[in-house]
């Protein structure tokens, strides 16, 4: 069965403090990794989709990669307004829908 | 463009009741999703349409669960007999083939079922 695995659950960083969020991945026929960002009562919004083993995506402080089994998500220097759910989605084999994993809720303290 | 819409962004139901969502999605998109989110979990997708056509359903989609998307622009999802278990976050998210394969969400229809 398609499985998808986001660690830490939770991570709380000061503000400046970089680190990583993980979303591991077994899929048959992997055909995109999608990122998003989802604030409290709000639908996720968009971040990086990434297709191949080896590809990088940049968008200010964050960056995303993607190897054969898993994804991270990189934050350099986050601020207060980073704080949110990140949630990593994939596509695979045939079908058209996404599978999500659960989440990491990080919180940026000034 | 301003991105998908969702309507209504809150519904208190009691037990029992039929509830309608609206979705209308970004213009030019032609495949159009409904996922379900609880409390800290992920959306979990519900069905999706491409055009007016319904090209697949999740198990979590109940008889009492339905979905139209009669012209292929803006879709419906109903819940006939609503029980507390439905109460969740409703998303609707578009994507636009053959472009690409992100879909882009809106904001939700949040969902209370006393």
């Amino acid at each position: 069965e398609d499985q998808v695995t986001q660690s830490p659950e939770a991570l709380r960083l000061q503000e400046g403090e970089s680190s990583s969020l993980n979303c591991s991945y077994t899929v048959s026929g992997l055909r995109g990794l999608f990122w998003y960002r989802q604030d409290p009562g709000k639908g996720p919004e968009f971040l990086f989709t990434l297709y191949s083993a080896g590809e990088e995506k940049e968008k200010e402080r964050l960056k995303a990669t993607l190897t054969k089994k898993e994804s991270f998500l990189h934050i350099t220097a986050p601020k207060p307004e980073d704080s949110a759910t990140y949630l990593c989605a994939v596509q695979a084999g045939t079908g058209n829908q996404f599978y999500f994993g659960t989440g990491t809720s990080l919180t940026v303290i000034p | 463009d301003t991105g998908v819409s969702q309507d209504p962004r809150h519904k208190i139901t009691k037990r029992g009741q039929n509830v309608t969502f609206r979705c209308d999605p970004i213009s030019e998109h032609n495949r159009l999703y409904w996922y379900r989110q609880t409390l800290g979990q992920g959306p979990e997708f519900l069905t999706y349409f491409q055009n007016e056509a319904q090209l697949e359903k999740s198990r979590l989609l109940s008889d009492r669960f339905s979905a139209e998307r009669p012209k292929g622009s803006f879709s419906t999802l109903e819940i006939q007999r609503t029980e507390q278990g439905d109460s969740a976050m409703y998303l609707c998210a578009s994507s636009e083939i053959p472009t690409g394969e992100t879909q882009y969400f809106g904001p939700g229809t949040r969902l209370l079922v006393l």
